[in-house]
């Protein structure tokens, strides 16, 4: 069962553009809803996480839209950069159970 | 400071093998977690360990798996009968414990494993 249903697989972006990221969960208990980063060859790191008490959260070029009705989430990254090339994860917790829900993937390529 | 380090990075074996994965978490981290990661997937949760007990093995896919952490610190995850399709990246993870908030997960690099 796929809890978390990310999209797209793959994104291609001009440097300078918005990438946009798409994340649709099932589970309402879950309340914890971050953003990781992977490079090749190295674990996730996290980027950005949201909260449903909220309905945006930004940090830096990377923001966060969450609409808790329709149970979907999003990452914008402003201004996309080619360091900016990577998989991106979203992902989904229900607190307390500390084990984290993980999305497919989406494998972004910032075109210089 | 050191993060976390997974021992080793690349593990080739033949099917019917054992094998074991290590997992060194940041220093003063309670709690720990195994991930796998297959190709082109999201990372699916295994275990996850307060101290050192397993406070949830939900994901462990059968008995073939099994994970330690004796002293609260380092933690090994041990493949039994190893299959093709165990072959993936498996991840490590730790965190603090602080009750009144979300506890960040740090991600070790990996071990591949390989079934031949």
């Amino acid at each position: 069962q796929q809890q978390v249903k990310q999209s797209p697989q793959s994104l291609i972006v001009q440097k300078g553009g918005i990438s946009i990221i798409n994340c649709a969960y099932e589970n309402t208990a879950f309340d914890y809803f971050p953003w990781y980063q992977q490079f090749p060859g190295k674990g996730p790191a996290l980027l950005i996480a949201i909260r449903p008490d909220v309905s945006e959260k930004k940090e830096g070029r990377f923001t966060i839209s969450f609409n808790k009705s329709a149970k979907q989430f999003s990452l914008h990254i402003m201004d996309s950069q080619p360091g900016d090339s990577a998989t991106y994860f979203c992902a989904a917790s229900v607190w307390g159970a500390q084990k984290l829900v993980f999305g497919q993937g989406t494998r972004l390529t910032i075109n210089p | 400071g050191a993060g976390v380090s997974q021992t080793p990075s690349n593990k080739v074996t033949e099917k019917g093998k054992y094998v074991e994965l290590r997992c060194d978490p940041i220093s003063g981290h309670t709690a720990l977690y195994w991930y796998r990661q297959s190709l082109g997937q999201g990372p699916e949760f295994l275990i996850y360990f307060q101290g050192t007990g397993a406070a949830d093995d939900s994901g462990l896919p059968n008995d073939r798996f099994f994970a330690v952490r004796p002293e609260g610190s380092v933690s090994t995850l041990k493949i039994q009968r190893t299959e093709r399709g165990d072959s993936a990246v498996y991840l490590c993870a730790s965190s603090l414990t602080v009750r009144s908030s979300y506890n960040e997960q740090f991600f070790g690099p990996g071990t591949r494993l390989t079934v031949l």
